[in-house]
């Protein structure tokens, strides 16, 4: 099956402070989804963008699917940021949305 | 519009004891995903549906989980007996087609095995 890969696997920042989280993908995807896992455990959909660059807010995405990773933006990082960044993608030959392991970003006041 | 709904929120119960699941995806949804997610992993795939029908079960293990979609709408998964390690968040999704779609998950359903 697909490889999904995130990293870092750990992130501190101070708030106010940038920060790019990355995903690295085995094979061909035609789903890439990034989503925010919030302290209470709920997956938040921030993106769905198998190709591109989409924006909203201070956050922004983009995947480059011919070289097989997508990239998370965080531009003045808030402390409600913190939480567990999860990629999910869904491999062209198959049906399963497979994630990563995450990035675990704490943003510190 | 309504998101996917799960329950309960929270379960504890003892190893060799049963459970079960329920989860409701949002309306028009055909495909239903399981997954259970081990604290300080990612979610992990259990079973996907596609109206009532298995996609991929490949994860489940058989021989303890057990889910059904009967009217392929709301759906149900079973653990008997649990063991420890069933210890986990365990999560639905749905969305629109199988394929080039976007999925939403429900708040989880948090399982404790003692």
């Amino acid at each position: 099956g697909i490889q999904v890969e995130q990293s870092p696997p750990d992130l501190i920042l101070q708030e106010g402070a940038n920060s790019t989280l990355r995903c690295n993908f085995s094979d061909s995807v035609n789903n890439l989804q990034w989503f925010h896992q919030n302290p209470w455990g709920q997956l938040i959909n921030l993106f769905y963008i198998p190709s591109g660059t989409k924006q909203n807010g201070r956050l922004s995405a983009t995947t480059v699917a011919t070289e097989r990773y997508s990239l998370l933006y965080i531009s003045s990082s808030q402390t409600t940021d913190s939480g567990v960044y999860f990629c999910a993608v869904r491999e062209t030959s198959g049906s399963r949305l497979t994630f990563g392991e995450g990035t675990q970003l704490t943003v510190n006041p | 519009e309504a998101g996917v709904a799960q329950s309960p929120r929270y379960k504890i119960i003892e190893k060799r004891q049963s459970v079960a699941f329920w989860c409701n995806p949002i309306s028009g949804h055909a495909t239903l995903y399981w997954y259970q997610q081990i604290l300080g992993q990612g979610p992990k795939l259990l079973i996907q549906f596609q109206n009532n029908g298995v996609v991929d079960d490949s994860q489940l293990p058989k021989d303890r989980f057990s889910a059904e979609r009967l009217k392929g709408v709301d759906s149900t998964l079973k653990i008997q007996p649990a063991k420890l390690e069933d210890s986990a968040v365990y999560l639905c999704a749905s969305s629109f087609f199988r394929g080039n779609t976007e999925a939403f998950f429900g708040q989880g359903t948090r399982l404790t095995v003692v």
